[in-house]
């Protein structure tokens, strides 16, 4: 079967330091990775997807990057922190050409 | 431009009485409709999909909803809510033609009273 493991659950820090949430599928191969964030009351925003390996697509410019160094890693950075920056953030995965999504447990991030 | 409107942002009900999250779409193309659970900080649940067949699907927890073409709406129901049931519902829509990209309602909350 196939898991999806994202981590850490949260994280505290401060303004202008960098960001790394790391993300890994297991039990697939050449999955759809998505990243998205959710801040408080509000939908969930697409930030990055990737169909392949070194494909990264953003979805919103912002502060973020994301990288996939390997067919079911997927990283989610920053350079510096800003206080907007403040979420919650998803990792995902889908088949390709597959129509739902699954979902990591999330990385509650407060940048303080 | 797709998108997904969830008409109500929150939904008080007691328990053991029944409930229906409301989500419409809009799109010009065929489409995959989803219905998404989030408990307090967790990850998404998938909870029922409807991609073709009948239009009524049955999904976990007692829950089904129903895919209305017409009117383009998928609402959620459950005849008798429980007090677990209390969490954030999302509706999902994913054009026909699209390999990866899923629109997104703003969530629903459903508040079950004692």
């Amino acid at each position: 079967s196939q898991t999806i493991h994202q981590w850490p659950a949260t994280l505290v820090q401060p303004v202008g330091s960098p960001l790394s949430l790391e993300c890994t599928v297991e039990g697939t191969s050449n999955p759809n990775l998505y990243w998205y964030r959710q801040a408080a009351g509000r939908g969930l925003q697409l930030l990055f997807y990737s169909v392949g390996i070194g494909q990264i697509s953003s979805e919103v410019p912002q502060n973020l990057s994301a990288s996939r160094p390997q067919d079911r890693q997927f990283i989610l950075s920053s350079k510096k922190l800003l206080l907007s920056d403040s979420g919650f953030y998803l990792c995902a995965w889908s088949r390709s050409g597959n129509t739902e999504a699954f979902f990591g447990q999330g990385t509650r991030l407060t940048v303080v | 431009a797709q998108s997904v409107t969830q008409l109500d942002s929150q939904v008080p009900v007691f328990e053991e009485a029944p409930v229906e999250l409301r989500c419409n779409y809009s799109s010009s193309v065929s489409v995959y409709l989803f219905w998404y659970v989030q408990y307090p900080n967790q990850g998404l649940q998938l909870l029922l999909k409807y991609l073709s067949g009948s239009t009524l699907v049955k999904g976990i927890n007692g829950f089904e909803a129903e895919f209305n073409k017409s009117q383009t709406s998928f609402h959620l129901r459950k005849p008798s809510v429980h007090i677990s049931d209390t969490a954030e519902y999302f509706c999902a829509v994913r054009r026909g033609d699209s390999n990866y990209q899923l629109i997104w309602g703003a969530g629903t909350k459903l508040i079950i009273k004692p």
